[in-house]
C-alpha cells in the first residue's frame, strides 16, 4: 500500500495568514493527488485533484502544487470559514490510502 | 446537484452485522463506481472496498476481505455496505464516495454513519 506522510497534524494560524501543509507518498503517484475538506458534521468536500487542479466553485485562496512524491497545498490569505481539517489523498492505485489529516484552527 | 445521502447511526452489539445505506441523486448512478472508506477514532481514514454500480463489480481490502460486503440495488440508486461479525475495533465513521470515472478518485461523499459496537 501507498502510504501518505502528512505535516502538520495540527496548525493555528490568524484570519490573513497564508497557511502549507505538505504530503508526501511512499511511492511514485504522479499527479494522482488530491486534497479534500472535513468539516464536522458534514460531508468531506473535494478541492483539488490531479494534485494542481481546483475543483469547479471552490475559492481560488486554495491551491495545490507538486508530482512525484512530494505535495503542497496552500491556504493563501486563511479566512475563518477555513476551519476544518484538510486530508490528502492518493488515487493512483488501490487501496486509495490517505495522509493523516491537519487539523486547521485560527489563533 | 450529485448528492449522496447515507443512512443514520446505528448502535450494535459485538458479533452483530451492520448495514449501511448509501443513496445517490443528481447524477446517472450506473455510471460511477462508490467506494466505502471508515474513520475509527483517533486512526486514519481507511478504504474498505468499492463497487462498479454499472456492473456490479467489486473489490475488498484485504483487511476486510470475509467480513464486509458491498451490493448495489440499481433501480433504487443505492449502494450498501455490510460489514459482520463486528467487533469494538469496528466503531466508526462509515462513509460512501462516489468515484470520478476512469480513475480511483473520491469526488462526492456522503455525510457518513455513525457505527458503535458496544455491549
Amino acid at each position: 500500500d501507498i502510504q501518505m506522510t502528512q505535516s502538520p497534524s495540527s496548525l493555528s494560524a490568524s484570519v490573513g495568514d497564508r497557511v502549507t501543509i505538505t504530503c508526501q507518498a511512499s511511492y511514485d503517484i504522479r499527479n494522482y493527488l488530491s486534497w479534500f475538506q472535513r468539516k464536522p458534521g458534514k460531508a468531506p468536500k473535494l478541492l483539488i485533484y490531479d494534485a494542481s487542479h481546483l475543483v469547479t466553485g471552490v475559492p481560488s485562496r486554495f491551491s495545490g502544487s507538486g508530482s512525484g512524491t512530494d505535495f503542497t497545498f496552500t491556504i493563501s490569505s486563511l479566512q475563518p470559514e477555513d476551519i476544518a481539517t484538510y486530508y490528502c489523498q492518493q488515487y493512483h492505485s488501490l487501496p486509495i490510502t490517505f495522509g493523516q489529516g491537519t487539523r486547521l484552527e485560527i489563533k | 446537484q450529485a448528492q449522496l445521502v447515507q443512512s443514520g447511526a446505528e448502535l450494535k452489539k459485538p458479533g452483530a452485522s451492520v448495514k449501511v445505506s448509501c443513496k445517490a441523486s443528481g447524477y446517472t448512478f450506473i455510471n460511477f463506481a462508490m467506494h466505502w472508506v471508515r474513520q475509527a477514532p483517533g486512526q486514519r481514514l481507511e478504504w474498505m472496498g468499492w463497487i462498479k454500480a454499472g456492473n456490479g463489480d467489486r473489490e475488498y481490502s484485504q483487511k476486510f476481505q470475509g467480513r464486509v460486503t458491498i451490493t448495489r440495488d440499481t433501480p433504487a440508486n443505492t449502494a450498501y455496505m455490510e460489514l459482520s461479525n463486528l467487533g469494538s475495533e469496528d466503531t466508526a465513521m462509515y462513509f460512501c464516495a462516489r468515484v470520478w470515472e476512469a480513475t480511483y478518485l473520491p469526488d462526492i461523499w456522503g455525510q457518513g454513519t455513525m457505527v458503535i459496537v458496544s455491549s
